[in-house]
């Protein structure tokens, strides 16, 4: 089955400035790549996605950059703020199957 | 997502003893998972159901057992048979599993503890 690797597994920034976490993937059928923020003790909450169509998505601060011949997948945070802070987890999906997720990368901002 | 409701927040299960964890989702949602979250690890797939009256094992579907009798529902037991049971508890459901590129959303877990 697919095996998704994440790194870092922490990341500290300055407030205001970019964050990136990334996240490579085994099986090249994977068509479907989510991240999901996690604040403690809370629900994962879907922030962006991407498909396997598409190369970048932004939204607003986030962004998203899949590279299919690699295998890996990126998330972008720029001008970072404290309430950016919480695990961040990246997954990928292979057609109507499961979701598998990464290890988590536990971002903090500093003010 | 406030159309997944998932209950207790807090539960405690002794030495030998089944519990139940509720999950109910209000959003019309086919698919149901249950997924494992142990500190410093990914999310871990436990039991998941794409229709009524049907589910499938995931990863780490030993010592637990769930049930999908209505739309809304998808319970899970944890069972004494399961031997390291302290962790959070996520559900989350979508649209379909049948169909690809289906985002799920999840409820707002339970933290199992044992006494």
């Amino acid at each position: 089955g697919e095996n998704v690797e994440q790194h870092p597994s922490t990341l500290s920034v300055q407030e205001g400035d970019s964050a990136v976490i990334k996240c490579t993937y085994s099986d090249s059928a994977s068509n479907y790549f989510p991240w999901y923020k996690q604040e403690l003790g809370k629900r994962p909450q879907l922030i962006i996605d991407i498909r396997s169509n598409v190369g970048e998505k932004k939204d607003q601060r986030i962004a998203v950059t899949l590279n299919k011949t690699a295998k890996h997948f990126s998330l972008h945070i720029t001008e970072t703020q404290p309430e950016d802070s919480a695990v961040y987890f990246c997954a990928g999906q292979t057609g109507a199957n499961n979701l598998f997720f990464g290890t988590g990368t536990r971002l903090t901002v500093i003010p | 997502d406030g159309g997944i409701t998932q209950s207790p927040k807090y539960l405690f299960r002794k030495e030998g003893q089944n519990v139940t964890l509720s999950c109910e989702q209000n959003l019309n949602h086919d698919a149901m998972y249950w997924y494992r979250q142990d500190p410093g690890q990914g999310l871990r797939l436990i039991y998941y159901s794409q229709i009524v009256n049907d589910f499938q094992k995931g990863d780490i579907a030993e010592g637990y057992s769930v049930s999908r009798e209505k739309k809304e529902s998808f319970p899970l037991t944890v069972t004494s048979a399961q031997k390291n049971p302290t962790a959070f508890y996520l559900c989350a459901s979508s649209v379909t599993g049948s169909r690809i590129n289906q985002p799920q959303h999840f409820g707002d877990g339970t933290r199992l503890s044992i006494l």
